[in-house]
């Protein structure tokens, strides 16, 4: 199985700021990587597929790169609607999802 | 557009088996797509439990996979998830999901709202 592994846990940003998230996978999973949006009490929602590709109707703020084992989400200035939690999820290997990233507050 | 609805019990005793239905609106099954399943235990993170495709193939998580059963019914336009022999540790948000893929599912896009079931007696 291969496990993903998001930093930090929790990440303090004041609004404006840019919000930088880690994922690393166990081993390669090429670009096989997807980042979605979970608020409280909702559903997660697809941001970014193939490690860069925003999926509809998500924002440009909204960016991700990497490949093989590292991968990064940013969002470039934090808006109040953007604090939530973040995961990111392989397919490369059978579907394993990352423990998660809380974005909060500063 | 397409959306996705679960349903089922909420509480089921341990030892017996979980049962949820998909309902799908806005696209018939039928005509392409993977169709998933994915958990949240309370306050924790997401775990993907399987995925069919609208022919019937089906990929299961190796640590649930002698308790799954994903089916689907194209009549009706949903598709379900039978767990077995649940425990408290399957206490969790139950998700559905439509999976884009290739010669095998990729990403999760749309979900559903979610549906708690806690195992209890």
């Amino acid at each position: 199985e291969i496990v993903m592994t998001q930093s930090p846990a929790t990440l303090s940003v004041s609004p404006g700021e840019r919000a930088t998230l880690s994922c690393r996978a166990s081993q390669s999973v090429s670009s096989n990587l997807a980042w979605y949006q979970q608020k409280p009490g909702q559903a997660p929602r697809l941001l970014i597929y193939g490690a860069s590709t925003r999926a509809t109707g998500i924002p440009a703020r909204f960016s991700g790169s990497g490949s093989g084992t590292e991968f990064t989400l940013t969002i470039s200035s934090l808006q109040s609607e953007d604090f939530a939690v973040y995961y990111c999820q392989q397919y490369n290997n059978w579907w394993t999802f990352g423990q998660g990233t809380k974005v909060e507050i500063k | 557009q397409v959306q996705l609805q679960e349903s089922g019990p909420g509480l089921v005793k341990p030892s017996e088996t979980l049962s949820l239905t998909c309902a799908v609106s806005g696209y018939s099954i039928s005509s392409g797509y993977y169709w998933g399943w994915i958990r949240q235990p309370p306050g924790k993170g997401l775990e993907w439990i399987g995925s069919i495709y609208h022919s019937g193939s089906t990929y299961y998580n190796p640590s649930l996979k002698s308790r799954v059963t994903i089916s689907v019914d194209t009549s009706k336009n949903q598709f379900s998830l039978k767990l077995s022999s649940v425990t408290a540790a399957d206490t969790a948000v139950y998700y559905c999901a439509r999976q884009e893929g290739g010669y095998s599912p990729w990403w999760f896009d749309p979900w559903g709202q979610g549906t708690l079931v806690t195992v209890s007696s």
